[in-house]
């Protein structure tokens, strides 16, 4: 199955900044990967997602990457604001269509 | 477009009494989900139906842990009896079909005291 984690519990950014949030896993047959953003009180939100056999997707203002041959992926925040402050997931989809989250990153983003 | 609803948003009850939760989704959407997200934690599924149907069961704990989507739209998960490490908050989340992106609802927070 599916394993996903994430490299820090935290983040701490600047208003305006970039933010870059990393993510691990390690099923290499994972067929593709979400990012969540999940505020206080709320369910996780759909970002952006992105297929195996792509490098790089971009949407309004984020950016997600993946590197397949260490088997990790980003997701970078242009300009943050502070309503991108959240829990951040990543999740793997197997080939299966089972997906399985990460422990997430909270990403504080100070005015 | 209406997303996906649960009921109630918290609820808090004594270990060994019974709780049950609803969910509706998103109309015409044939999968739903239930998943247990434990404080600090990433959400974990618990069971997927596909339409009336269950697909994968296998993380949802038989012996105290139910749930139905009798005529494949909502759904209710239960709990009984409930046990103090049940304290999660319960997310339901549909999507047009399996594989296909999972909307969420905004769960329901449960304290067994």
């Amino acid at each position: 199955g599916e394993s996903v984690g994430l490299h820090l519990p935290t983040l701490s950014v600047q208003e305006g900044d970039n933010s870059i949030i990393n993510c691990a896993y390690s099923n290499s047959a994972s067929d593709y990967f979400i990012w969540y953003k999940q505020e206080s009180g709320k369910g996780p939100q759909f970002i952006i997602d992105i297929r195996s056999n792509m490098d790089k997707r971009q949407g309004q203002r984020v950016t997600v990457l993946l590197n397949k041959t260490v088997k990790h992926l980003s997701l970078q925040i242009a300009a943050t604001q502070p309503g991108d402050s959240a829990v951040y997931f990543c999740a793997g989809v197997d080939n299966n269509n089972d997906m399985r989250f990460g422990a997430g990153t909270r990403l504080t983003v100070k005015p | 477009e209406a997303g996906v609803a649960q009921s109630p948003r918290y609820k808090i009850i004594e270990k060994r009494q019974s709780v049950a939760f609803w969910c509706n989704p998103i109309s015409g959407h044939a999968t739903l989900y239930w998943y247990q997200q434990i404080l600090g934690q990433g959400p974990k599924l618990l069971i997927q139906f596909q339409n009336n149907g269950v697909v994968d069961d296998s993380q949802l704990p038989k012996d105290r842990f139910s749930a139905e989507r009798l005529k494949g739209v909502d759904s209710t998960l239960k709990i009984q009896p409930a046990k103090l490490e049940d304290s999660a908050v319960y997310l339901c989340a549909s999507s047009l079909g399996t594989g296909d992106t999972q909307y969420f609802g905004p769960g329901t927070r449960l304290t067994v005291l």
